[in-house]
């Protein structure tokens, strides 16, 4: 079955800089790429996905980029703020009989510095 | 707030008594997840329905485990003889059935077994 491994697992950087988390995927049928947050005690939310037929997708501070042919794909958060301080969830899933099942990275608690 | 609703968000049992959890899916979204999800580590796929049809099971659904979605509304997910190794965090996500099966999850049941 499908494996994604997630890195780094723990990220300090300074206010205004950037980030970059990192996963690899082992399923190549895999077509779809979301990217979860999720605040200590709080529900995972969607912040951006991307799907295989994609190569970069970008929403303001975040972007999501995919190599298929490495099977990886990143997020990238620029000028970080403190409230971006979270755990980051990567996943990949594939259309299965309709079904998206989730199969989701280990996450990358993000901390970010003033 | 018409998002993703679990209830209850927080139970405490002892070991070998039966718990149950309801889901309620974001307004006519017909697919719906279960995911269980322990300390520091990402969701784990557990079972998938689609309207009261339920399509897949992962194999950490015991026999223990119980999912049903009746009327293809709300969900109940049943544990028999509840162990310590149930401790976790049990999560619902619902998405609309179509090319796109975003999922958005709720705030989640936490299970803690004595």
């Amino acid at each position: 079955g499908e494996n994604v491994e997630q890195h780094p697992s723990t990220l300090s950087v300074q206010e205004g800089d950037s980030a970059v988390i990192k996963c690899t995927y082992s399923d190549s049928a895999s077509n779809y790429f979301p990217w979860y947050k999720q605040e200590l005690g709080k529900r995972p939310q969607l912040i951006i996905d991307i799907r295989s037929n994609v190569g970069e997708k970008k929403d303001q501070r975040i972007a999501v980029t995919l190599n298929k042919t490495a099977k990886h794909f990143s997020l990238h958060i620029t000028e970080t703020q403190p409230e971006d301080s979270a755990v980051y969830f990567c996943a990949a899933s594939k259309a299965a009989g309709g079904a998206q099942k989730l199969v989701f990275g280990q996450g990358t608690r993000l901390t970010i510095n003033p | 707030d018409t998002g993703v609703s679990q209830d209850p968000r927080h139970k405490i049992t002892k070991r070998g008594q039966n718990v149950t959890f309801r889901c309620d899916p974001i307004s006519e979204h017909n697919r719906l997840y279960w995911y269980r999800q322990t300390l520091g580590q990402g969701p784990e796929f557990l079972t998938y329905f689609q309207n009261e049809a339920q399509l897949e099971k992962s194999r950490l659904l015991s026999d223990r485990f119980s999912a049903e979605r009746p009327k293809g509304s709300f969900s109940t997910l049943e544990i028999q003889r509840t162990e310590q190794g149930d401790s976790a965090m049990y999560l619902c996500a619902s998405s609309a059935l179509g090319p796109t099966d975003t999922q958005y999850f709720g705030p989640g049941t936490r299970l803690t077994v004595l």
